[in-house]
């Protein structure tokens, strides 16, 4: 089993709509939650981080940690076409050698359509 | 003004042969990752250095070998190029400690023949 899991899709959903992203982990050692967007043969880019459980608002953007189901969401309200892109969950834990490192999901196809 | 930059963008070669991507940051971040992204979109860490020190060494072929001459550079050689070696290569940086803003690179494609 993966670390983290996340549902690739590919999702397309009406310009306009309620777009759900989820990922789910199994380290609950994890404290910092991350989502990242990255469009076709670009870089990640980081949209918003967490600390711990809660949410986080962002313009259309809202972010949410349940520890307790270690679940985490983003939600993406009135959805337009330049949303359209991977989104990758990632969440901080610590290496073989007690460094931070990144674990990421295998990120999420979205397409916004006009 | 690029933050993190990457050369080459693409790379194509053959098995067995000898390569290096370069990375160079100008955002005065102390800490410089290696990630490696599949066909499928998974992104794994390969390497990080702090100050030009290694700190994580993931287990990767130690044909594999980063090096930082500064802090705002980590170079990546690939010895022996393997066809299981294709995939993107990105850069990334953050200031210490600050693994989750972390800023990528544009990405190396490499496509090994």
């Amino acid at each position: 089993q993966k670390e983290v899991e996340q549902d690739p899709g590919p999702l397309s959903v009406p310009e306009g709509a309620i777009v759900s992203l989820n990922c789910t982990y199994s380290n609950s050692a994890f404290q910092y939650f991350m989502w990242y967007r990255q469009y076709s043969r670009k870089g990640p880019e980081l949209l918003m981080y967490t600390y711990s459980s809660g949410n986080k608002e962002d313009g259309r953007f809202t972010a949410q940690v349940d520890k307790s189901s270690k679940y985490i969401s983003l939600f993406i309200r009135d959805s337009q076409p330049s949303d359209s892109a991977t989104y990758l969950c990632a969440m901080e834990g610590f290496s073989s050698g007690s460094a931070r490192q990144l674990t990421f999901g295998s990120g999420t196809q979205l397409t916004v359509l006009p | 003004d690029t933050a993190v930059s990457q050369t080459p963008k693409y790379l194509v070669t053959q098995m067995g042969n000898d390569k290096s991507i370069k990375c160079e940051q100008n955002l005065g971040h102390d800490t410089m990752y290696w990630y490696k992204q599949d066909s499928k979109k998974f992104l794994k860490i390969m390497f990080s250095y702090n100050n030009k020190e290694l700190i994580i060494n993931e287990t990767v072929p130690n044909r594999f070998s980063p090096k930082s001459p500064d802090k705002a550079h980590l170079n990546l050689h690939i010895n022996s190029l393997e066809l299981g070696d294709s995939a993107v290569y990105f850069c990334a940086s953050s200031q210490e400690g600050g693994v989750e803003t972390q800023y990528f690179g544009p990405g190396t494609r490499l496509l090994v023949l």
